[in-house]
């Protein structure tokens, strides 16, 4: 059963340093996410990808964050100068429509990431 | 806006009895509903959907989920408990796409319900 991957499983990082988390989504989805669980809250939206653009996105999600899809199959979250708070795990996910029947969010299994 | 709320934080049964997790949500719009369920140190899994077709939803592993409009409830069930359903349960709600906005699949999650079976 095909599902979404995500590298690496921990990231530790010094305050101030890029952090790239990776992750491929289902070869057939169009739709692409990231969300956040800061330790002991609710998991949060970052931002949502279609089409080689952000389609949408949170206040979290501000200038320091960035998305790209570099090649047909990875999907990345890049961190430009990681704070304290942005210790959190982070989750990939992937649907292959917005609507209808086949709507759903496929998740992957997360990057611890710890910021020192 | 849309949100939810997960009534219990903690839920404990013993094995072999019925489950209940409850979850309410509020949405401007007609709502898709979730549940999802993320066992330790795994992603976060599936269990049911609600897209506005039949009102009680029947997913994996013997859960079912009953959408009910007036009480704006979305309440996830199991008539009997297995160890291995112990995990964290999610209820998630997502906005449907409508005339005055739109939606690009930003899910909304609830904060959460651990259930513990006890043999």
């Amino acid at each position: 059963e095909p599902e979404v991957t995500q590298t690496p499983s921990h990231q530790v990082t010094q305050m101030g340093q890029e952090v790239i988390l990776r992750c491929v989504p289902i070869s057939n989805h169009l739709y692409f996410y990231w969300y956040r669980q800061i330790l002991g809250q609710k998991v949060e939206f970052l931002v949502s990808f279609y089409n080689n653009e952000i389609s949408e996105k949170s206040e979290i999600f501000d200038d320091q964050f960035s998305v790209e899809r570099p090649d047909g199959s990875n999907f990345t979250l890049k961190i430009r100068s990681t704070k304290l708070e942005d210790s959190a795990m982070y989750f990939c996910a992937s649907s292959k429509r917005l609507a209808g029947d086949v709507n759903e969010q496929f998740f992957g299994p997360g990057t611890r990431l710890t910021v020192l | 806006a849309q949100s939810v709320t997960q009534l219990d934080s903690h839920v404990s049964v013993s094995e072999g009895t019925p489950v209940l997790l409850r979850c309410n949500y509020s949405s401007s719009y007609s709502p898709s509903l979730f549940w999802y369920v993320q066992h330790p140190n795994k992603g976060l899994q599936l269990l049911l959907k609600y897209t506005s077709a039949a009102t009680l939803v029947k997913g994996i592993n013997g859960f079912e989920a009953e959408f009910k409009k007036s009480e704006t409830s979305f309440h996830l069930t199991k008539p009997s408990a297995h160890m291995s359903d112990a995990a964290e349960y999610f209820c998630v709600v997502r906005t449907s796409t409508n005339a005055g906005g739109t939606s690009y699949g930003k899910l909304t999650f609830g904060q959460g319900t651990i259930l513990t079976v006890h043999p």
